[in-house]
């Protein structure tokens, strides 16, 4: 038990369909992340929602729609997607600190996303 | 701004011998420092962390980490590796933000 749970694990899905990944923390954390994981590449920040407000979206195509609805839930929205997404998507949640910043992150198992 | 580099993209020791995964980051500010551990098809797990206490610090699974700031590293390393071992290993910086390194790719030969 992680604290951070993401579901599905695995998902297939052909480049119409629209599917959504979740993403749920029991930690009492009042920031989350999601990152992209494709392999031979680092890993890439997507968005940040601090307070559920997001803070950070890095470019990401709007293919890819993230929803906060509260602290402990973070949603990533997929359709119309490419095969060049096929990656594992992590959630990620965190303490911001009263200083600045953050502490450590706590990821999630991630989601396997296939797009044929 | 700050960022981190992980000298090696691949490590490969044998059981039983010592782990170094190197590790140079750069920062304006005393940043904190992370490594996170990856196995395969799993999300990424905290090894350790340095937040400006004690420059040497120890994690799970018997690693541990330097802070050196004259040498701007934060080397990773555990004197005898296991089969399990082998993994992915990031590190990563942070301030304001965070900032991961490329990873590490250790493979551990029996």
């Amino acid at each position: 038990e992680t604290g951070v749970t993401q579901t599905p694990r695995h998902l297939v899905m052909g480049m119409t369909n629209k599917k959504s990944l979740k993403c749920e923390q029991h930690l009492g954390h009042n920031a989350m992340y999601w990152y992209k994981q494709s392999a031979k590449k680092p890993l890439e920040l997507m968005f940040v929602y601090n307070f559920k407000e997001q803070t950070e979206n890095n470019s990401v195509p709007s293919r890819f729609s993230p929803e906060c609805p509260n602290s402990s839930h973070l949603f990533l929205h997929l359709h119309t997607l490419q095969p060049e997404d096929s990656a594992l998507y992590l959630c990620a949640s965190s303490l911001l600190l009263a200083g600045g910043g953050t502490g450590e992150l706590f990821f999630g198992e991630g989601s396997r996303l296939t797009v044929l | 701004a700050q960022s981190v580099t992980q000298l090696d993209s691949h490590v490969s020791v044998s059981e039983g011998t010592p782990v170094l995964l190197r590790c140079n980051y750069s920062s304006s500010y005393s940043p904190s420092l992370f490594w996170y551990v990856q196995h395969p098809n799993k999300g990424l797990q905290l090894l350790l962390k340095y937040t400006s206490a004690a420059t040497l610090v120890k994690g799970i699974n018997g690693f541990e980490a330097e802070f050196k700031k004259s040498e701007t590293s934060f080397h990773l390393t555990k004197p005898s590796a296991h089969m399990s071992d082998a993994a992915e290993y990031f590190c990563v910086v942070s301030k304001n933000d965070m900032r991961f390194g490329a990873g590490t790719r250790l493979t551990v030969k029996p």
